[in-house]
């Protein structure tokens, strides 16, 4: 069973508008939640993450919103560029600070010029 | 500074045969991690080390694949013998010592013909 699922495969979007990516987690012991971006042929790259004790984090362009209740986090990207275009994954961790991450599927980001 | 590197980046062996996978982290970074992605979907768990000890390996698939971590520095990950359904792209990352947010490798994709 896929713990953390993200359930858009794809999503397009124009440039300057903004993209959000959605993701779904269902262990109740997961408190610390990440997002990576990926291109082609490269590893994961770290892009945001958010501790359990906070409902958002903000940094620059890319802000994370938390929903514990909902056991629901999104990524919203404002203004998208068409650099952003790549596969985004969220990333759950829990337990204790370096744990392993429990990934989602991913959700691949197209940023229309 | 440098980043996590893997070697090789492509291996293409034949069912049976055995290939070893080698992971330098990060200088300094007490956690390393490996992962796999599977035909495109998510990336998945393999195992983790704090320093040179097996901090949790949940999520090896079986006794065929063995990892080492000597005197906690750099990662060797040994498939033998190798079976068709071991191919994918093998992820190595790392993270510091009480941190979450791991670094990747750019992955070695392996396939088993």
């Amino acid at each position: 069973d896929q713990q953390v699922k993200q359930n858009s495969p794809s999503l397009s979007v124009q440039e300057g508008r903004i993209s959000i990516l959605n993701c779904d987690y269902t262990n109740s012991m997961f408190d610390y939640f990440l997002w990576y971006k990926k291109y082609p042929a490269e590893g994961p790259t770290f892009l945001i993450s958010i501790s359990s004790i906070k409902d958002k984090n903000e940094d620059g362009r890319f802000t994370v919103f938390l929903n514990k209740s909902a056991k629901h986090l999104s990524l919203h990207i404002v203004p998208s560029q068409p650099g952003d275009s790549a596969v985004y994954f969220c990333a759950a961790s829990g337990g204790f600070a370096g744990n392993m991450l429990t990934f989602g599927g991913g959700t691949r980001l197209m940023v229309k010029p | 500074e440098a980043g996590v590197t893997q070697f090789p980046s492509h291996s293409v062996i034949e069912k049976g045969q055995t290939v070893t996978l080698r992971c330098d982290p990060i200088s300094g970074h007490d956690n390393l991690y490996w992962y796999r992605r599977v035909m495109g979907k998510e990336i998945k768990f393999l195992l983790h080390f704090v320093k040179e000890s097996k901090q949790d390996e949940s999520g090896m698939p079986n006794n065929r694949f063995l990892a080492e971590r000597t005197g906690g520095t750099y990662s060797t990950l040994k498939v033998q013998p190798a079976e068709l359904e071991d191919s994918g792209v093998y992820f190595c990352a790392s993270s510091q010592a009480g941190n979450t947010e791991a670094f990747f490798g750019q992955g070695t994709r392996l396939t088993v013909v």
